[in-house]
């Protein structure tokens, strides 16, 4: 199985300032998808990308696929207090059965 | 259009009995697909059915087993409960399969004791 490692797994910043979570793995995906999840609901797709170096926004969210599809990207502009909540990649494996494998996950607070 | 609803939402069991939890996927929908998450492995991939054939399958041993019918509408036991198999399950729906379209239910919570 593939495992994707997410960094950091927890993070406390200020409203305003940027922030960037990343994703990576030493396996090739198909496809990644980066999700938010609230306390106590499933988890919400943000994104999915697919092309090796493809950047998507998302009004302040930016994210970005590795040139080898490795590994991925989540840059946060301008956080807000909305912004909170937990953020989990998850990657689609190229070879054997087409299971999703899932980040530990990024914790993000963003302080008023 | 309604979401993924999930019953019941919350679960207690004890050791050594068996589960059912349902899924109703997005009306259209033919593609459902189950997950655990637990604090120490996170969100790990149970199986995915599609018009009612199971098409891929996660690392779970075979105590783990659904069907879905042919409303889409799907189901997952567990059988044999194991403390380690407290956790939220989550199913999530997709038109065609595949994950990139794929909506999730808002979760069941399983407590085995």
């Amino acid at each position: 199985t593939q495992l994707l490692e997410q960094s950091p797994q927890f993070l406390s910043i200020q409203e305003g300032e940027n922030l960037t979570v990343y994703c990576n793995s030493s396996s090739v995906f198909s496809s990644l998808q980066w999700y938010r999840q609230e306390p106590g609901e499933g988890p919400v797709l943000l994104v999915t990308v697919v092309t090796g170096g493809e950047v998507k926004k998302l009004k302040r969210l930016t994210f970005q696929f590795g040139d080898a599809r490795k590994d991925s990207s989540l840059h946060i502009t301008a956080a807000q207090p909305g912004d909170t909540g937990l953020y989990l990649c998850a990657g689609e494996e190229v070879q054997g059965a087409q299971k999703l494998v899932f980040g530990q996950g990024t914790r993000l607070t963003i302080n008023p | 259009k309604a979401g993924v609803t999930q019953t019941p939402r919350y679960l207690i069991k004890t050791r050594g009995q068996q589960v059912t939890l349902s899924c109703s996927p997005i009306s259209g929908h033919r593609s459902v697909s189950w997950y655990q998450q637990t604090p120490g492995q996170g969100l790990q991939f149970l199986f995915e059915y599609f018009s009612e054939t199971q098409r891929n399958k996660g690392n779970f041993p075979g105590r783990f087993s659904g069907r879905q019918f042919s409303n889409s509408r799907s189901e997952m036991n567990v059988s044999t409960l194991e403390l380690g198999d407290s956790a939220l399950y989550f199913c999530a729906s997709s038109l065609d399969g595949g994950y990139y379209e794929q909506y999730f239910g808002p979760g069941t919570r399983l407590t085995v004791t």
